[in-house]
């Protein structure tokens, strides 16, 4: 079965540096990856979107690459701000248009 | 427009009770996802349903039922709970698939006891 694995559990960051998120798959080559947003007690908040025949999509102040030979993608937020603390979480496609499995998710701490 | 609302929030059950979570979106999307998030584990999707007047099993089914009312609203019902069930609840909703972006409703919170 597919596993995803998001780089630990915690990540903390001085404010104005970039912030770097891992998301690292096995057994499958997904069509795409998505990463989410959520804050304690809220729903997940769609971020971005990559397809497996994309290298990279920016979004203001993130990034996200996909590296389908490394089976990982990489989630940048630059000069990080306090307000960005939360958990993100990745996705991938699960092999068919109505499944999905989804990353624990990375808590990150933008320190000021 | 306020996209996807659930109810209620928080819930406290005993073991063997029944209940029924709600979930409505306004953005006409054809498909809708109830999942449960618990700690440690990411989410898992317990039924999907693609489009009105169908519903299918995700990965965790086992232990609950759902219905698609009309368009707008998916139900989930537990028709016996355990505390194994203890979990936060999400709906969410997509266009026409989870290669898509899925907009997630604020969550239920269900304690078993």
């Amino acid at each position: 079965s597919q596993k995803i694995e998001q780089n630990s559990e915690a990540l903390n960051i001085q404010e104005g540096k970039t912030a770097t998120l891992t998301c690292n798959y096995t057994n499958y080559s997904p069509a795409y990856l998505q990463w989410y947003r959520q804050d304690p007690g809220r729903g997940p908040v769609f971020l971005l979107l990559i397809r497996e025949n994309e290298k990279e999509k920016r979004k203001e102040r993130l990034k996200v690459t996909f590296d389908t030979t490394l089976k990982q993608s990489l989630f940048h937020i630059t000069a990080s701000q306090p307000a960005d603390s939360a958990t993100y979480l990745c996705a991938l496609d699960g092999g068919g248009y109505q499944k999905v499995t989804f990353g624990i998710g990375t808590k990150l701490q933008v320190i000021p | 427009n306020a996209g996807v609302t659930q109810t209620p929030k928080f819930q406290v059950l005993k073991t063997g009770q029944s209940m029924t979570l709600q979930c409505a979106q306004d953005m006409n999307h054809n498909s809708m996802y109830w999942y449960r998030q618990d700690p440690g584990m990411g989410l898992r999707l317990i039924y999907y349903s693609a489009s009105e007047g169908t519903t299918d099993k995700g990965e965790v089914p086992n232990g609950y039922n759902v219905s698609r009312l009309n368009k707008r609203e998916f139900s989930l019902r537990l028709e016996s709970a355990a505390p194994s069930q203890t979990s936060v609840y999400f709906c969410a909703s997509t266009r026409a698939s989870l290669r898509e972006t899925q907009y997630f409703g604020p969550g239920t919170r269900l304690l078993v006891l």
